[in-house]
């Protein structure tokens, strides 16, 4: 059963970039699309844009302008990068594996750790 | 930008049925998806393209379809069903993934 985890600062200041590490275990990172998703505490969920294996990205047309999506196959991990962050961006940070052959039947998630934007 | 539009919440006894909608101009092109978060977990998906449950999720769970309007009913509800349920879709020209806002779902 494939497992994933998220990893990365639970603190980040405004205007810096909040960076997270999702690492896949029990499976390999091939032929699957890789998402971010969202939660700002006891609000509703935000796709934030997905990784094919093969590096093509796809993002939320909200944050396009700040938000990078990474794949590195030799580790079996995808990253995120969100540039000048604020308060807003405080949220639950999931990463999620669709099924195979779907961009978006997000069938597996992780744990999803609360990033703070705070000084 | 697309929006997905649920109802808040909805309240049931254990043994009926509830329903769930999600209304959306897109979803008459575009699969739509729902899952189930209870308080401090990740979600689970419960159906998948629009009427497709995955294995390991009852039966009492399903989804249909009409028009610009989804549905997720749960037949003979039960206390662990007591959850928030999201709605996911894609905007019309499927370029980007929609949440709608969620609906709490209270068994009485």
């Amino acid at each position: 059963q494939v497992q994933l985890q998220e990893s990365g600062p639970g603190l980040v200041k405004p205007s810096e970039t909040l960076s997270l590490t999702c690492t896949v275990s029990g499976g390999s990172i091939s032929d699957y699309y890789w998402s971010w998703i969202r939660q700002p505490p006891g609000k509703g969920l935000e796709w934030i844009g997905y990784v094919y294996y093969t590096g093509r990205t796809r993002y939320n047309p909200s944050l396009k302008s700040r938000v990078t999506i990474s794949v590195d196959t030799s580790k079996n991990q995808f990253s995120l990068n969100l540039t000048s962050v604020t308060a807003a961006d405080t949220a639950f940070y999931y990463c999620a594996r669709a099924t195979l052959g779907s961009a978006w039947t997000f069938a597996f998630w992780g744990q999803g750790p609360l990033v703070t934007v705070s000084s | 930008s697309y929006d997905l539009t649920q109802p808040p919440s909805e309240s049931v006894s254990p043994g009926q049925t509830a329903r769930i909608t999600c209304s959306g101009d897109a979803l008459p092109k575009q699969y739509a998806y729902w899952y189930q978060q209870k308080s401090g977990q990740a979600p689970v998906l419960v159906i998948y393209k629009d009427t497709e449950r995955p294995s390991g999720i009852p039966e009492r769970f399903s989804g249909s379809t009409s028009g610009t309007t989804v549905a997720l009913t749960i037949s003979g509800v039960q206390a662990e069903d007591e959850a928030d349920y999201y709605c996911q879709s894609a905007d019309s020209s499927g370029s980007y993934v929609v949440f709608g806002g969620g609906t709490k779902l209270t068994v009485l």
